[in-house]
């Protein structure tokens, strides 16, 4: 069954440190990635989007990922959180073939300390 | 901007009795719609994808009988709990795809309550 995994539950981290929030998806066919993000109170937000193309994406807030197809991985980056960045981020992966289904990680919740 | 509501934000109701919630697309079509269920400190877990004019596609473990979806329209699709239960308080989130694309729209989500 397709699958997403996000390897850190809980992560905090002080304001100007940097960030790796790792995700791995079990999918081998052609697929559509996503982070989204969740802050306190609030609906989800889209992160950022891969569908083709470059697999460096840069998304909304300074935040990125990268797409390594041969580790079925996107992982999300940043060089340096703010406080303003603490919230829970999800990975997504979606696949239109055999029928329309975002599947998504477990979250990460991300603490920034001031 | 895509924007998607969700009506009530929240809602408490007795066991047994049933409650509905709506979510629409505002500024947009959405051929499918999709409807989630998170719980505390979970993720988003699928509950059923429902597609304009025709009847939702449960997910596994997911009661039809007891998770009514009705997307009658390009911009509006309702989930009724039925003889609603403790169990069933959670937080339901309601998403939309728009024709024709793979990014799905989020709404803000609805806190059922049953007590």
């Amino acid at each position: 069954a397709q699958s997403v995994s996000q390897h850190n539950h809980h992560v905090i981290l002080s304001e100007a440190a940097s960030l790796e929030l790792g995700c791995n998806y079990s999918y081998g066919g052609t697929v559509n990635l996503f982070w989204y993000v969740q802050y306190p109170g609030q609906h989800l937000q889209l992160l950022l989007k891969y569908f083709s193309g470059d697999p460096l994406v840069k998304g909304i807030k300074g935040f990125e990922a990268e797409f390594i197809k041969s580790k079925f991985s996107f992982n999300l980056r940043k060089p340096s959180v703010q406080w303003s960045d603490t919230a829970e981020y999800f990975c997504a992966v979606n696949r239109n073939t055999g029928g329309f289904k975002t599947i998504f990680g477990a979250g990460t919740r991300l603490f920034v300390k001031a | 901007g895509a924007v998607v509501s969700q009506h009530p934000s929240r809602v408490i109701c007795k066991s047994g009795t049933s409650v509905k919630i709506e979510c629409r697309s505002l500024d947009f079509q959405a051929t499918t719609m999709f409807w989630y269920r998170q719980f505390p400190k979970k993720s988003l877990m699928l509950m059923a994808t429902s597609n304009e004019g025709s009847k939702a596609t449960y997910e596994q473990g997911v009661e039809k009988d007891k998770f009514l979806i009705n997307h009658a329209s390009l911009t509006l699709s309702t989930l009724t709990v039925t003889s609603a239960h403790p169990e069933d308080s959670s937080f339901y989130i309601c998403s939309a795809l728009r024709q024709g694309g793979y990014e799905q729209y989020f709404g803000p989500g609805t806190r059922l309550t049953v007590t």
